[in-house]
C-alpha cells in the first residue's frame, strides 16, 4: 500500500524567511500534485510534476520531483503572509491513473 | 471560483436523518469525485464516476450511495450515518480519468453527526 508522508506537519515561519516542505511516497510514481487549502476553503491545483527531475515555479513556491527518492520538495522563498495555507502532495498511484493518495498536509502559517 | 460547486455548505444530521450532499460542475469535465477529509487524516477517495458510471467504490460502507444523473452532477445520498463519519466531503471533476490530469474540487460540504 502507498503512503504518503510529508513533514513537516505544522510549520510557523517569519515572513521573509525560505524553507522547504518534503513529500516522500514508499512506492513508484511519476506523478505528483501539490494543492494549498485555505481554512473553509476547497483545495487549489499548485503544481503538477510529470516526470524525473520535473521543477516548477510559481512565485515563491517552487516544486520539484525526485521520482528516484521517491520525493518531492516544495520551497518557499522569501515568505509571506499571504501564503499562509495548508498544503498537500498528492501522488498517484498506480502512476498515471485517476487515485490520488494524498499526504496529510503541511499547516504553514507565516507571521508578519 | 474553480466551477465545482457543493450544497449545502454545512449540515448536521441525526443518525437516523437521511440526507443528501449536491456537487456540480461547470467545467465540462467527463469525470467526477468523492472525497472525505477527516481531521488529522489524509484525503481518501470514496467514488469515481466517470461519463455517469461508477468506476470506482473504495470500500465505502453502504451507509454512502452515489449517484451521477449525468455527467454535471453528482449526488451522495447519506443514511442512518455514525458519528465517525463526520467529516468534510469534497467533490471534484477532471476532464477524464486520465492521472496527468488535474482535479479540480469544489468547496466541500461539512458534515456534522449526532
Amino acid at each position: 500500500e502507498l503512503k504518503v508522508e510529508q513533514n513537516p506537519l505544522f510549520l510557523s515561519m517569519q515572513e521573509g524567511k525560505n524553507y522547504t516542505i518534503y513529500c516522500n511516497y514508499s512506492t513508484t510514481s511519476d506523478r505528483l500534485y501539490w494543492y494549498r487549502q485555505d481554512p473553509g476553503k476547497s483545495l487549489e491545483s499548485l503544481f503538477v510534476l510529470l516526470s524525473n527531475g520535473a521543477v516548477k515555479q510559481e512565485g515563491r513556491l517552487m516544486a520539484s520531483l525526485d521520482t528516484k527518492a521517491r520525493l518531492s520538495t516544495l520551497h518557499i522563498t522569501a515568505a509571506v503572509h499571504d501564503l499562509s495555507a495548508t498544503y498537500f502532495c498528492a501522488v498517484s498511484y498506480p502512476s498515471g491513473t485517476y487515485k490520488y493518495i494524498f499526504g496529510t498536509g503541511t499547516r504553514l502559517k507565516v507571521l508578519a | 471560483e474553480t466551477g465545482v460547486t457543493q450544497t449545502p455548505r454545512h449540515l448536521v444530521m441525526g443518525m437516523t436523518n437521511k440526507k443528501s450532499l449536491k456537487c456540480e460542475q461547470h467545467l465540462g469535465h467527463n469525470a467526477m469525485y468523492w472525497y472525505k477529509q477527516s481531521a488529522k487524516k489524509p484525503l481518501e477517495l470514496m467514488f469515481v464516476y466517470s461519463l455517469e458510471e461508477r468506476v470506482e467504490n473504495n470500500s465505502v460502507p453502504s451507509r454512502f450511495s452515489p449517484e451521477c444523473p449525468n455527467s454535471s452532477h453528482l449526488f451522495l445520498h447519506l443514511h442512518t450515518l455514525q458519528p465517525e463519519d463526520s467529516a468534510l466531503y469534497l467533490c471534484a471533476s477532471s476532464q477524464d480519468l486520465g492521472g496527468a490530469l488535474t482535479q479540480y474540487f469544489g468547496p466541500g460540504t461539512r458534515l456534522l453527526v449526532l
